[in-house]
């Protein structure tokens, strides 16, 4: 199973929006709305940001949304903060009933 | 409060043996898929395996299935990921986590242990 694809990187002004891709495939981001993300900071263990392509669990800043089209989801964060700045990582459910990951974006807050 | 507290760094040489641990706390240990993901220096999360505590119903990511066994004790609410011969490249961070979801083995990764380092080296 390969690692879906993301942005190396991706760099925004505090306030700005930014949108974060993530491609797969049919067997996984196109077929099935179970797609995540994850939020991490250096030396931190990952936080999980949205689930199931665009709902938020309780406590995640209204801030951050999902979307997907296809076999590519987004993630959007919008109003831009310093404490955005950070790795953030994909996955998808797949047709084998397990889960891939991106491979991870760096967020730079200019 | 869920909590997944998993056991402290290991420095370990080539070729021996290793299992690391993670205590759940907060929820039913039996009712949810639980896992590992590893993270090596410098680079991305990837998905190895779950174990469901309610039956030992296992799944493996091609990529570790002959690599590393997962297995739970449900007496002791506490899940474990293992080595029969460590190497260079097992060096990494590993993550506990609870994987919840209505598809088979679950969609995501709702709780995270705070991470076990693992150094395998001469």
């Amino acid at each position: 199973q390969s690692a879906l694809t993301q942005p190396a990187s991706v760099s925004g002004s505090l306030g700005q929006s930014i949108t974060i891709s993530c491609t797969g495939t049919s067997s996984d981001v196109g077929a099935y709305d179970y797609v995540s993300w994850y939020q991490q900071h250096p030396a931190k263990a990952p936080k999980l940001l949205i689930f199931d392509v665009r709902n938020r669990p309780s406590g995640v800043s209204y801030r951050f949304s999902g979307s997907k089209s296809g076999n590519t989801a987004s993630l959007t964060i919008s109003g831009l903060q310093v404490e955005d700045e950070a790795d953030y990582y994909c996955s998808s459910y797949t047709s084998r009933s397990a889960l891939v990951f991106g491979i991870g974006t760096k967020v730079t807050v200019l | 409060e869920v909590q997944l507290v998993q056991s402290g760094a290991e420095v370990k040489k080539p070729g021996e043996s290793l299992k690391i641990s993670c205590k759940a706390s907060g929820y039913t240990f039996t009712s949810h898929y639980i896992g590992w993901v590893r993270q090596m220096p410098g680079k991305g999360l990837e998905w190895m395996g779950i174990i469901y505590p309610g039956d030992s119903d296992t799944r493996y990511s091609p990529s570790f299935r002959a690599q590393v066994t997962i297995s739970a004790d449900m007496s002791i609410n506490t899940a474990y990921l293992q080595w029969s011969s460590l190497k260079a490249s097992d060096t990494a961070m590993y993550y506990c986590v609870r994987q919840v979801g209505i598809a088979i083995g679950g969609t995501n990764l709702d709780y995270w242990g705070q991470g076990t380092l693992v150094t395998v080296s001469s």
